[in-house]
């Protein structure tokens, strides 16, 4: 079992740029979701999923597109990258609900110059 | 709005010392508070408390919920060096199928 994968570890865009980060987990969880985590203000949700074909927003959406066409797979889409997205993005999954043990991907450390 | 606080932000302590980290929380029909330990990277998860199981101990590491108070404690004893960490605390409002996170406490442990 790989677990939750994410590509890249590292990215550097420019103000205005788009990018998909990408999220694979093999453990055939329901849930998927995507934190952003900046410094001093623990983690914050972007999107989530419970299943195939569904996906809800977080606490910050905003900048931010999400789709869940497979079980294994939840990219996260940035739209028109900007200096406030800034941040460590993590991805998540859980067998069941968000209050299940969460198993956390290794974290995509962006930079929007 | 949703709210989990956690305190302190950061604590410093020696190797063989006892810590209490402190959460308290704001939501509405609150379902579950889980607790996880960073290191370098990701989160790994210690625990989850509920209504129907407000204490849990593993090892050194153990935790209550209150929901009268609405808090939550980590105890952690016999501190070590690898017990160095932000330890983050997280509620489940019910049925909102979403994680509120706290800022973390910051721990260091010295040898």
């Amino acid at each position: 079992n790989a677990g939750v994968t994410q590509t890249p570890k590292f990215q550097v865009l420019k103000t205005g740029q788009s990018m998909t980060l990408q999220c694979a987990q093999d453990m055939n969880h329901e849930y998927m979701s995507w934190y952003r985590q900046d410094p001093g203000m623990g983690l914050r949700l972007i999107h989530y999923s419970v299943g195939a074909g569904i996906t809800d927003q977080g606490e910050v959406p905003n900048g931010y597109n999400v789709s869940r066409s497979t079980t294994e797979d939840f990219p996260l889409r940035l739209l028109s990258a900007a200096p406030s997205q800034t941040s460590v993005y993590f991805c998540a999954s859980s067998y069941g609900r968000a209050s299940y043990e969460q198993y956390f991907g290794p974290g995509t450390r962006l930079t929007v110059t | 709005e949703d709210k989990v606080v956690q305190s302190p932000l950061s604590l410093v302590v020696h190797e063989g010392d006892t810590v209490t980290l402190n959460c308290s929380y704001e939501v509405t029909n609150f379902r579950s508070l889980l607790w996880y330990k960073q290191e370098k990277k990701a989160p790994t998860f210690l625990f989850m408390l509920t209504s129907s199981g407000i204490e849990k101990k593993s090892g050194r590491l153990s935790s209550i919920l209150d929901k009268k108070e609405l808090f939550s404690i980590l105890n952690i004893t016999a501190t070590q060096t690898g017990d160095s960490a932000v330890y983050l605390c997280a509620v489940e409002a019910g049925g909102a199928q979403k994680l509120v996170f706290g800022q973390g406490t910051r721990l260091t442990i010295n040898p």
